[in-house]
């Protein structure tokens, strides 16, 4: 399906460095969502993001709701290693439909302690 | 809440023989499933949507005969690999949607090997 455009693709950072990732689409989405994927499970949902403009923080996590509701971003502070992972942008487009959700491509997080 | 079961976590069997994947909703109904497949460091790959009381719905590409979605309850849609090959070794994920609002929640994952 539909795939969301999100960069970078992988990223090595130090621990306690910050870690900005983001998703860009040609389409509107009306949901953002950003899950993380450790090795050998399915994803968990870190954040929701329901209006256009909202950011919205869990944790050390920051992610928002871009204005044009095309793109989004997540913020992680102070990196440590049980950050690692893959971390999933997801949209969904109006909210009605049974398969309406799009992924990106995911970003891989390598931590260095 | 809204928990989605998945199992097993792991399987490996003999190239010829199905395998059966199970997705269960623990404390929610779901009407409609899904189902992914992931290749090592790549995103998720969906291949059916999974419709409790119908048939399911294939993505492009997806061998229907293969790859066998059943519905059965509001609780539970199982993946049967039919005639497994090594090429059919993956990570194999369910989710199922809570609300229009709350996103998609993803089972644990089955990690399959064929032999």
């Amino acid at each position: 399906g539909q795939q969301l455009n999100q960069s970078p693709q992988s990223m090595f950072i130090q621990e306690g460095e910050d870690v900005s990732m983001n998703c860009t689409s040609s389409s509107i989405f009306n949901t953002w969502l950003w899950y993380k994927q450790e090795p050998g499970e399915g994803p968990v949902l870190l954040i929701a993001l329901y209006k256009a403009g909202e950011l919205t923080s869990n944790g050390r996590l920051t992610a928002q709701f871009g204005i044009t509701r095309k793109d989004s971003f997540l913020n992680i502070s102070a990196s440590i290693p049980s950050d690692v992972g893959i971390y999933f942008c997801a949209g969904q487009l109006r909210g009605f439909e049974n398969n309406d959700m799009r992924f990106g491509a995911g970003t891989r997080l390598t931590v260095k302690p | 809440g809204a928990v989605v079961s998945q199992h097993p976590s792991r399987v490996i069997c003999k190239s010829g023989t199905s395998v059966k994947i199970e997705c269960r909703s623990l404390d929610f109904q779901a009407t409609t499933m899904f189902w992914y497949r992931q290749f090592p460091k790549q995103s998720l790959m969906l291949m059916a949507t999974s419709n409790e009381g119908s048939k399911a719905t294939y993505e492009q590409g997806v061998e229907k005969d293969k790859f066998l979605i059943n519905h059965a309850s509001l609780t539970l849609s199982t993946l049967t690999v039919t005639s497994a090959h090594p090429e059919d070794s993956s990570f194999y994920i369910c989710s199922a949607r809570v609300s229009i609002y709350y996103g998609y929640t993803f089972g644990s994952g089955t990690r399959l090997t064929v032999v």
